[in-house]
């Protein structure tokens, strides 16, 4: 069975540019989530989704991040504007469900790099 | 709120040694624990979990993990390492608001 899938894997853009990170979890899953890492931070969840609804977005650094998840089968998380700052591993996970502690799976991540 | 602490940054063993990576959660109520792995580019595989039972829980790859309420640790082990578990591993522990709280991370390198 196919993984949790991230594109792009790798990504390189100047500062201010708009970034878009898309994740399609494992089929079936109905739990997805967004985490960052970085070597000062380690790994952050920014925000997850139940049933394709944003439940807690508490871990959103700023406006500059958004999420989106149409359907059940794709999430974005875009940035913009960019910033150096900004640079990190990108982490997909998704779960069978939410409510019963159902391990994540992750993606391969998108290493995010800022100039 | 829910912490964990992996106290050992950096671990260094020959291969054929025992391996054991410490884990120690902070949660108010009974805590779902997991160890993952993360190899070098790669994003993380969950090793094994523990949320009720047996203390001592079995996973992949030959590791095993301790579940020890009273000094609230989880620590992981492998009785003999191999070359390619060099990686970086994560301790995490899952509250039921459905949020997962992870370690800083071990990265163990095995020498020949």
């Amino acid at each position: 069975d196919a993984g949790v899938i991230q594109s792009p894997r790798h990504e390189v853009t100047e500062m201010g540019q708009e970034v878009t990170l898309r994740c399609k979890p494992i089929s079936g899953h109905n739990s997805l989530f967004w985490y960052r890492q970085t070597m000062m931070r380690g790994l952050e969840l920014l925000i997850y989704f139940n049933n394709n609804v944003p439940i807690d977005d508490s871990g959103m650094p700023e406006d500059r991040f958004s999420a989106k998840m149409p359907n059940a089968s794709f999430s974005t998380l875009k940035i913009q504007p960019s910033e150096p700052r900004d640079s990190a591993v990108y982490f997909c996970a998704s779960s069978l469900r939410a409510w019963d502690n159902q391990p994540q799976h992750f993606g391969d991540g998108t290493r995010l790099s800022i100039l | 709120a829910q912490s964990v602490t992996q106290p050992d940054i950096h671990i260094t063993v020959s291969e054929g040694a025992s391996l054991e990576l410490r884990c120690n959660y902070s949660y108010g109520a009974t805590p779902y624990l997991f160890w993952y792995v993360q190899s070098p580019g790669q994003g993380l595989q969950l090793l094994l979990k523990y949320f009720s039972g047996d203390t001592l829980v079995q996973g992949i790859k030959g590791f095993e993990a301790e579940f020890k309420r009273s000094q609230s640790s989880f620590n992981l082990r492998k009785p003999s390492v191999h070359w390619s578990d060099a990686a970086e591993y994560f301790c995490a522990v899952f509250n039921a608001g459905n949020m997962l709280t992870f370690g800083g991370g071990t990265r163990l390198m095995v020498k020949p």
